[in-house]
Protein backbone atom coordinates (compact mmCIF):
# COMPACT_ATOMS: atom_id res chain seq x y z
CA UNK A 1 0.00 0.00 0.00
CA UNK A 2 1.12 3.46 -0.78
CA UNK A 3 0.28 6.77 1.17
CA UNK A 4 1.17 10.78 0.88
CA UNK A 5 1.42 12.87 3.95
CA UNK A 6 1.55 16.56 3.32
CA UNK A 7 2.81 18.93 6.45
CA UNK A 8 1.06 22.16 6.63
CA UNK A 9 -1.81 22.70 4.75
CA UNK A 10 -1.05 26.19 4.41
CA UNK A 11 2.29 27.57 3.91
CA UNK A 12 2.74 31.28 3.47
CA UNK A 13 6.30 33.57 2.23
CA UNK A 14 7.20 36.56 1.65
CA UNK A 15 8.00 37.48 -2.39
CA UNK A 16 11.69 36.39 -2.53
CA UNK A 17 12.05 33.99 0.32
CA UNK A 18 12.60 30.37 0.29
CA UNK A 19 9.93 27.80 -0.53
CA UNK A 20 9.57 24.63 1.58
CA UNK A 21 6.33 22.16 1.04
CA UNK A 22 6.97 18.89 2.90
CA UNK A 23 5.87 15.37 1.40
CA UNK A 24 6.49 12.24 3.83
CA UNK A 25 5.43 8.87 1.72
CA UNK A 26 4.73 5.18 2.66
CA UNK A 27 5.37 2.52 0.49
CA UNK A 28 5.73 -1.49 0.43
CA UNK A 29 8.04 -1.19 -2.80
CA UNK A 30 10.36 1.71 -4.41
CA UNK A 31 8.21 4.71 -5.14
CA UNK A 32 7.89 7.17 -7.80
CA UNK A 33 6.96 10.12 -6.57
CA UNK A 34 5.40 13.36 -8.14
CA UNK A 35 4.93 17.16 -7.26
CA UNK A 36 1.91 18.71 -8.91
CA UNK A 37 0.46 22.53 -9.10
CA UNK A 38 -2.88 23.48 -9.49
CA UNK A 39 -4.20 27.30 -9.86
CA UNK A 40 -7.88 27.81 -9.07
CA UNK A 41 -10.43 25.76 -11.06
CA UNK A 42 -7.53 24.37 -13.47
CA UNK A 43 -6.16 20.84 -13.78
CA UNK A 44 -2.73 19.54 -12.63
CA UNK A 45 0.13 20.41 -14.03
CA UNK A 46 3.50 18.82 -13.47
CA UNK A 47 6.20 20.21 -11.72
CA UNK A 48 8.31 17.25 -11.32
CA UNK A 49 8.82 13.21 -10.63
CA UNK A 50 11.03 10.89 -8.88
CA UNK A 51 11.28 7.57 -10.78
CA UNK A 52 14.19 5.84 -9.00
CA UNK A 53 17.30 7.87 -11.27
CA UNK A 54 18.88 10.93 -9.59
CA UNK A 55 17.46 11.80 -5.88
CA UNK A 56 17.94 15.64 -6.61
CA UNK A 57 15.08 16.03 -9.35
CA UNK A 58 14.91 19.69 -10.62
CA UNK A 59 11.57 20.85 -12.34
CA UNK A 60 9.74 23.66 -14.13
CA UNK A 61 9.65 27.72 -13.09
CA UNK A 62 12.92 26.97 -10.90
CA UNK A 63 11.34 24.04 -8.72
CA UNK A 64 13.19 21.31 -7.28
CA UNK A 65 13.20 18.11 -4.62
CA UNK A 66 15.19 15.80 -3.09
CA UNK A 67 14.34 12.21 -2.49
CA UNK A 68 15.69 11.37 0.61
CA UNK A 69 14.66 7.22 1.48
CA UNK A 70 16.27 7.36 4.98
CA UNK A 71 13.48 9.74 5.75
CA UNK A 72 10.79 8.78 3.36
CA UNK A 73 10.41 12.63 2.02
CA UNK A 74 10.14 14.58 -1.00
CA UNK A 75 10.25 17.94 -0.11
CA UNK A 76 9.55 20.56 -2.14
CA UNK A 77 11.91 23.53 -2.75
CA UNK A 78 12.55 27.00 -4.34
CA UNK A 79 15.30 29.47 -3.63
CA UNK A 80 13.45 32.50 -4.09
CA UNK A 81 9.73 32.42 -4.36
CA UNK A 82 7.65 34.69 -6.84
CA UNK A 83 3.96 35.80 -6.71
CA UNK A 84 2.79 33.86 -9.76
CA UNK A 85 3.78 30.53 -7.33
CA UNK A 86 0.73 31.04 -5.27
CA UNK A 87 -0.96 28.47 -5.78
CA UNK A 88 -2.26 24.54 -4.41
CA UNK A 89 0.63 22.13 -4.46
CA UNK A 90 0.34 18.28 -4.22
CA UNK A 91 2.61 15.51 -4.08
CA UNK A 92 2.14 12.02 -5.09
CA UNK A 93 2.95 8.59 -4.76
CA UNK A 94 2.80 6.06 -7.75
CA UNK A 95 3.94 2.06 -8.21
CA UNK A 96 6.94 1.78 -9.93
CA UNK A 97 6.25 -1.11 -12.16
CA UNK A 98 2.88 -1.49 -14.73
CA UNK A 99 1.68 1.16 -16.56
CA UNK A 100 -0.70 1.87 -14.34
CA UNK A 101 -0.21 5.63 -13.47
CA UNK A 102 -2.51 5.45 -10.38
CA UNK A 103 -1.31 7.85 -8.49
CA UNK A 104 -2.39 8.56 -4.91
CA UNK A 105 -2.27 12.54 -3.92
CA UNK A 106 -1.38 14.00 -0.31
CA UNK A 107 -3.97 16.47 0.89
CA UNK A 108 -2.44 19.38 -0.57
CA UNK A 109 -0.38 22.35 0.79
CA UNK A 110 -1.58 26.17 -0.14
CA UNK A 111 1.38 28.06 -0.69
CA UNK A 112 0.70 31.96 -0.23
CA UNK A 113 3.15 34.24 -1.45
CA UNK A 114 3.19 38.00 0.13
CA UNK A 115 4.68 40.70 -1.59
CA UNK B 1 3.08 19.30 -24.62
CA UNK B 2 0.43 16.95 -24.51
CA UNK B 3 -3.30 18.30 -23.94
CA UNK B 4 -5.83 16.71 -22.35
CA UNK B 5 -9.31 18.11 -22.26
CA UNK B 6 -11.90 18.05 -20.72
CA UNK B 7 -16.11 19.38 -21.76
CA UNK B 8 -18.02 21.10 -20.29
CA UNK B 9 -15.66 23.10 -17.79
CA UNK B 10 -18.93 24.12 -16.14
CA UNK B 11 -22.36 22.43 -15.60
CA UNK B 12 -24.95 22.98 -13.96
CA UNK B 13 -28.01 20.22 -13.45
CA UNK B 14 -31.61 20.00 -11.72
CA UNK B 15 -31.47 16.68 -8.98
CA UNK B 16 -32.24 13.64 -10.59
CA UNK B 17 -30.91 14.45 -14.36
CA UNK B 18 -27.74 12.78 -15.72
CA UNK B 19 -24.62 14.61 -16.65
CA UNK B 20 -22.01 13.61 -19.00
CA UNK B 21 -18.70 14.67 -18.99
CA UNK B 22 -15.75 14.22 -21.83
CA UNK B 23 -12.18 13.34 -21.70
CA UNK B 24 -10.41 13.86 -24.59
CA UNK B 25 -6.47 13.45 -25.51
CA UNK B 26 -6.06 15.77 -27.92
CA UNK B 27 -2.49 14.87 -29.63
CA UNK B 28 -1.61 11.44 -28.18
CA UNK B 29 -3.44 8.13 -27.57
CA UNK B 30 -4.21 6.68 -24.35
CA UNK B 31 -5.66 3.16 -23.52
CA UNK B 32 -6.15 4.30 -20.05
CA UNK B 33 -7.68 7.71 -18.45
CA UNK B 34 -8.38 8.29 -14.63
CA UNK B 35 -11.35 9.96 -13.20
CA UNK B 36 -10.52 11.84 -9.82
CA UNK B 37 -13.13 13.76 -7.66
CA UNK B 38 -12.20 16.76 -5.93
CA UNK B 39 -14.12 18.70 -2.92
CA UNK B 40 -12.97 22.23 -2.27
CA UNK B 41 -10.21 22.69 -0.59
CA UNK B 42 -9.26 18.99 -0.79
CA UNK B 43 -7.11 16.80 -2.37
CA UNK B 44 -8.02 14.38 -5.42
CA UNK B 45 -9.95 11.20 -4.70
CA UNK B 46 -9.33 8.94 -7.58
CA UNK B 47 -12.65 7.32 -8.40
CA UNK B 48 -11.88 4.78 -11.45
CA UNK B 49 -9.77 4.02 -14.14
CA UNK B 50 -10.70 4.27 -17.77
CA UNK B 51 -9.45 1.25 -19.77
CA UNK B 52 -10.30 1.10 -23.59
CA UNK B 53 -12.50 -1.42 -25.01
CA UNK B 54 -13.08 -2.58 -21.29
CA UNK B 55 -15.06 -2.26 -18.46
CA UNK B 56 -13.50 0.56 -15.90
CA UNK B 57 -12.42 -0.22 -12.27
CA UNK B 58 -13.85 1.76 -9.88
CA UNK B 59 -12.22 2.49 -6.50
CA UNK B 60 -13.96 1.12 -3.23
CA UNK B 61 -16.54 3.36 -2.26
CA UNK B 62 -17.59 4.60 -5.32
CA UNK B 63 -20.89 3.22 -6.87
CA UNK B 64 -20.63 2.41 -10.22
CA UNK B 65 -23.90 2.72 -11.56
CA UNK B 66 -24.22 6.32 -10.10
CA UNK B 67 -20.76 7.28 -11.91
CA UNK B 68 -21.15 5.08 -15.50
CA UNK B 69 -17.57 5.25 -17.19
CA UNK B 70 -17.32 4.65 -21.12
CA UNK B 71 -13.62 4.68 -23.01
CA UNK B 72 -14.74 3.54 -26.44
CA UNK B 73 -11.40 5.05 -28.36
CA UNK B 74 -8.25 5.74 -27.49
CA UNK B 75 -8.67 9.19 -27.08
CA UNK B 76 -11.75 9.43 -25.14
CA UNK B 77 -13.09 8.66 -22.24
CA UNK B 78 -16.98 9.92 -20.99
CA UNK B 79 -17.63 10.35 -17.11
CA UNK B 80 -21.75 9.80 -16.99
CA UNK B 81 -23.56 10.77 -13.46
CA UNK B 82 -26.54 9.36 -13.51
CA UNK B 83 -29.27 10.46 -11.66
CA UNK B 84 -27.53 13.36 -9.85
CA UNK B 85 -27.76 15.12 -6.19
CA UNK B 86 -26.27 17.90 -4.80
CA UNK B 87 -24.00 15.86 -3.01
CA UNK B 88 -22.97 14.95 -6.35
CA UNK B 89 -21.71 18.51 -6.96
CA UNK B 90 -17.54 18.36 -7.23
CA UNK B 91 -14.95 19.20 -9.84
CA UNK B 92 -14.02 16.25 -11.81
CA UNK B 93 -10.76 15.77 -13.04
CA UNK B 94 -9.60 13.21 -15.46
CA UNK B 95 -5.80 12.29 -16.69
CA UNK B 96 -4.21 10.47 -18.88
CA UNK B 97 -0.70 8.88 -20.01
CA UNK B 98 0.36 8.63 -24.22
CA UNK B 99 0.37 5.08 -24.67
CA UNK B 100 4.15 5.28 -25.58
CA UNK B 101 5.91 6.92 -22.91
CA UNK B 102 6.09 4.05 -20.81
CA UNK B 103 5.78 3.76 -17.54
CA UNK B 104 7.98 7.10 -16.80
CA UNK B 105 5.53 8.87 -18.60
CA UNK B 106 3.88 12.44 -17.81
CA UNK B 107 0.43 11.71 -16.51
CA UNK B 108 -1.17 14.67 -18.38
CA UNK B 109 -4.58 16.32 -16.25
CA UNK B 110 -7.52 17.76 -17.99
CA UNK B 111 -8.81 21.13 -16.86
CA UNK B 112 -11.39 19.97 -14.64
CA UNK B 113 -15.32 19.98 -14.64
CA UNK B 114 -17.29 21.39 -11.64
CA UNK B 115 -20.41 20.05 -11.95
CA UNK B 116 -23.25 21.54 -9.63
CA UNK B 117 -26.51 19.68 -9.09
CA UNK B 118 -29.54 22.29 -7.82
Amino acid sequence: AQSVTQLGSHVSVSEGALVLLRCNYSSSVPPYLFWYVQYPNQGLQLLLKYTSAATLVKGINGFEAEFKKSETSFHLTKPSAHMSDAAEYFCAVGPPYGNTGKLIFGQGTTLQVKP
Amino acid sequence: GAVVSQHPSWVICKSGTSVKIECRSLDFQATTMFWYRQFPKQSLMLMATSNEGSKATYEQGVEKDKFLINHASLTLSTLTVTSAHPEDSSFYICSARDLYAGVTGELFFGEGSRLTVL
